[in-house]
């Protein structure tokens, strides 16, 4: 059974880096499969972040690719998620995802439980 | 940029109802559509890929359908687990905003 767990402050100061880590059990990142993140505010609908496929290869969401990174950790099967330069309107549940690919693109078919991150000073 | 947009926004229908949720894509996606169904404090479910593709494990009151730019998730007889927030996703290409921006779904 493919688990995911997402992990790290739940607490940022604005202008600061948010950094999670997702901890993946029950299936070898190496393998394939896309990697990725998708957040919601307090409230509000899903936005997905970006995603990893293996190493090297990135999609970014447009409003957001100036200011995240996600890497991959295949010799512990973790992926990360660092967003630069956060503002409150980044306040949001973010949860990790394992997404099935269609060519470049894909849709998540597990999810982590989900992480609130709050951005306050 | 596709932009895809759910309706309604809110649903309250009773038990045993035929409920139909609908997902118009700004632009044709072909049939790479996804939807999921979202309970208070947990993570989203995948219910149907591919627009009509049912998840394992997923009831088969759940269905789907559509291409192009229209597409709808309909549940057959409705039950009291139902309840929740429902969300397509367009895996044709990626945007600002693959998600529509959610139904919920509320149980007379």
């Amino acid at each position: 059974q493919v688990q995911l767990q997402e992990s790290g402050p739940g607490l940022v100061k604005p202008s600061e880096t948010l950094s999670l880590t997702c901890a993946v059990s029950g299936y070898s990142i190496s393998n394939g499969y896309f990697w990725g993140w998708i957040r919601q505010p307090p409230g509000k609908g899903l936005e997905w972040i970006g995603s990893i496929y293996r190493i090297g290869s990135t999609y970014y969401n447009p409003s957001l690719k100036s200011r995240v990174t996600i890497s991959v950790d295949t010799s512990s099967n973790q992926f990360s998620l660092k967003l630069s330069s956060v503002t409150a309107a980044d306040t949001a549940v973010y949860y990790c995802a394992r997404s099935r690919p269609n060519d470049l693109t894909g849709y998540p078919d597990y999810w982590g439980q989900g992480t609130l991150v709050t951005v306050s000073s | 940029d596709i932009q895809m947009t759910q309706s309604p926004s809110t649903l309250s229908a009773s038990v045993g109802d035929r409920v139909t949720i609908t997902c118009r894509a700004s632009q044709s996606i072909s049939d790479w559509l996804a939807w999921y169904q979202q309970k208070p404090g947990k993570a989203p479910k995948l219910l149907i890929y591919k627009s009509s593709s049912l998840e394992g494990g997923v009831p088969s009151r759940f269905s789907g359908s559509g291409s192009g730019t229209e597409f709808t998730l309909t549940i057959s007889s409705l039950q009291p687990d139902d309840f929740g927030t429902y969300y397509c996703q367009q895996y044709d290409s990626y945007s600002v905003n693959i998600f529509g921006q959610g139904t919920k779904l509320e149980i007379k």
